[in-house]
């Protein structure tokens, strides 16, 4: 899987955007990148994932460059309950092939 | 729908006690994991299974054992533990299918003095 690199952490007021980037010059063409985020205590909880186009569901949208080498999530109105450690994970899509989470970027949502 | 529940949710041992932590799936998946996670680090795989009856090594699988039951349960086993082994543990299923996310329990926090 390809390494990916985020920033530790991150300060979003509350109302705005979030936007999350994301490094993985390394990306192969056939590997996905994923979201996850880990509120305090919880386990992770699947956010979005991705190949090539920009993909959006009800929690966030994800946006992939062209050349595919980063990637941003964007949470378009970040609440309190959206403060979290957020991953970014780049992997085949094999069925039963393992995740490798890093050490992700820990956003906190200011009122 | 429970989804991946993990016993206990909490526990303490002395150094050199064993113990097994145990995870069940209703969600009829194939592929388990058990990760385990340090304070102010990202999650780090032990072992997983993709089908019942096989198991694989992942990042860190030293003093550890795993059992796959069954298709429904996953256990992790500490044959003699110490205190670096103190972390919260997660348990993890991931469906069929190519997109099929993972879903993980609400962890065991486990102190070992």
């Amino acid at each position: 899987d390809a390494k990916t690199t985020q920033p530790t952490s991150m300060d979003c007021a509350e109302g705005r955007a979030a936007n999350l980037p994301c490094n993985h010059s390394t990306i192969s063409g056939n590997e996905y990148v994923y979201w996850y985020r880990q509120i305090h205590s919880q386990g992770p909880q699947y956010i979005i994932h991705g190949l090539k186009n920009n993909e959006t569901n009800e929690m966030a949208s994800l946006i992939i460059t062209e050349d595919r080498k980063s990637s941003t999530l964007i949470l378009p109105h970040a609440t309190l309950r959206d403060t979290a450690v957020y991953y970014c994970i780049v992997r085949v899509e094999t069925s039963g092939s393992r995740l490798t989470f890093g050490e992700g970027t820990q956003l906190t949502v200011n009122p | 729908n429970a989804g991946v529940t993990q016993t206990p949710k909490f526990q303490v041992l002395k150094t050199g006690q064993s113990m097994t932590l145990q995870c069940a799936q209703d969600m009829n998946h194939n592929s388990m994991y058990w990760y385990r996670q340090d304070p102010g680090m990202g999650l780090r795989l032990i072992y997983y299974s993709a089908s019942e009856g096989t198991t694989d090594k992942g990042e860190v699988p030293n003093g550890y054992n795993v059992s796959r039951l069954n298709k429904r349960e996953f256990s992790l086993r500490l044959e003699s533990a110490a205190p670096s082994q103190t972390s919260v543990y997660f348990c993890a299923s991931k469906g069929e299918g190519a997109f099929s996310p993972l879903h993980f329990g609400n962890g065991t926090r486990l102190t070992v003095t």
